[in-house]
């Protein structure tokens, strides 16, 4: 069974443009989590899509946002970047919502805003 | 809301030497704690977990316990490998509400042969 996959692998951009990150998760599973890391503040929750629907939402400005597609890949879009954008964004999955612990994590996108 | 604290690494030892990688959280309620591994160029991946108080999770050698007294969720192993090089996160789950996962910094494992 394939993993969390996610592409690209590496992304560089500049200030002010916008970026789409894609993750396709595990066959069969339906929720997708997307976080954020970073040397400073470690892993942060963005959010979770569940059935193509936001169902929760952690502490980032509007500029990010995402979408989950009828075949549970899930697309995060950053607009307007900034320099701190920079990060690791790892994309996980899991069979049910987020009170289903068992989560499964992608390699990542490691996103580069100069 | 939740928060994790970990012990900074980088921590360096040698084969078949005894791990503690400390754990702190703070909570408002009952939540889950986990122990998640990232190996190099690998994604998260869940390592153990406890879901009460007193619970022992274990796995691959490794165990933590869960301390309510102590809000403390520390993670050892008897006798580490290289193999077991890799970055370590201590993390929470709400019981209620949002349910995300809260992850401390991190702490990086460097086990020389």
């Amino acid at each position: 069974k394939a993993g969390v996959t996610q592409t690209p692998r590496y992304l560089i951009k500049t200030r002010g443009q916008q970026v789409t990150l894609s993750c396709s998760p595990i066959s069969g599973h339906r929720s997708v989590s997307w976080y954020q890391q970073t040397p400073g503040q470690g892993l942060q929750f963005l959010f979770e899509y569940f059935s193509e629907t936001q169902r929760n939402k952690g502490n980032f400005p509007g500029r990010f946002s995402g979408r989950q597609f009828s075949n549970s890949r899930s697309e995060m879009n950053v607009s307007t970047l900034e320099l701190g954008d920079s990060a690791l964004y790892l994309c996980a999955s899991s069979l049910e919502r987020l009170t289903n612990e068992k989560l499964f994590f992608g390699s990542g996108t490691q996103l580069s805003v100069l | 809301g939740d928060s994790v604290t970990q012990m900074e690494g980088p921590v360096t030892l040698s084969e078949e030497a005894f791990l503690t990688i400390n754990c702190t959280y703070t909570a408002t309620g009952y939540p889950s704690l986990f122990w998640y591994v990232q190996y190099p160029g690998e994604g998260l991946q869940l390592l153990l977990k406890a879901t009460k108080a007193d619970d022992k999770g274990s796995n691959k050698g490794f165990e933590a316990t869960y301390r309510k007294e102590t809000t403390s969720f520390h993670l050892e192993k008897g006798s580490v490998q290289v193999s077991d090089s890799a970055v370590y996160f201590c993390a929470t789950r709400e019981d209620t509400g949002r349910r995300a996962l809260t992850f401390g910094s991190g702490t990086r494992l460097q086990v020389q042969p």
